[in-house]
């Protein structure tokens, strides 16, 4: 098994561009989330998804959207990339009990 | 609200000694908690967990965390450290039934030879 893989591993983006962030899990889990990484400020709750067809705001949501067409795979959609998006994002996703399996992880960097 | 502090944000010791890393949550329930390591460029790896029962739960790569819940702590042990354990730990608890998770800011361990 892969457990989470995520697409790209790397991007940089000009500002105002837009790009989608793959992650795919081969676990059957139910719940997947997007978390976005920046230092000092540990990993914070970008969206998140219960389900198929199912998507929900986290703590930071605001220029991000999100789909869960497919069981296995969770989409983060920039629409226009701002430099304050530059970070690390990172896809995850539960089972049961709130044990969450990362992904290695996309380094986004906007000019 | 819920909500977990790592008051170290940078520990370092000496391979050999012994590491303790605390963590502190608030949060209204029961809680489910984790210790999760992020080496270098990577993504992050589950080291333990605790859900119920006994209160001193073992994990991989030889650590091992007590849950004390009239501290409303979480903290993290190893009795000797190695060079490789040299990384970011990061505490969370679980929050709810969407199976969310809130994190800590991190710790981020060194290791001197």
């Amino acid at each position: 098994n892969a457990g989470v893989t995520q697409t790209p591993k790397f991007r940089v983006l000009k500002t105002g561009q837009s790009m989608t962030l793959l992650c795919a899990q081969d676990m059957n889990h139910e719940y997947m989330y997007w978390y976005r990484q920046d230092p000092g400020m540990g990993l914070r709750l970008i969206h998140y998804s219960v389900g198929e067809g199912t998507t929900a705001k986290g703590e930071v949501p605001d220029g991000y959207n999100v789909s869960r067409l497919k069981k296995q795979n969770f989409l983060l959609g920039l629409e226009s990339a701002a430099p304050s998006q530059t970070s690390v994002y990172f896809c995850a996703s539960s089972g049961i009990r709130n044990e969450q399996f990362f992904g290695p992880g996309t380094r986004l960097t906007v000019l | 609200a819920q909500s977990v502090t790592q008051p170290d944000i940078h520990i370092t010791v000496s391979e050999g000694a012994s590491l303790e890393l605390r963590c502190n949550y608030s949060y209204g329930a029961t809680p489910y908690l984790f210790w999760y390591v992020q080496s270098p460029g990577q993504g992050l790896q589950l080291l333990l967990k605790y859900f119920s029962g006994d209160t001193l739960v073992q994990g991989i790569k030889g650590f091992e965390a007590e849950f004390k819940r009239s501290q409303s702590s979480f903290n993290l042990r190893k009795p000797s450290v190695h060079w490789s354990d040299a990384a970011e730990y990061f505490c969370a608890v679980g929050a709810g039934a969407t199976n969310k998770l809130i994190f800590g800011t991190g710790t981020l361990l060194a290791v001197q030879p």
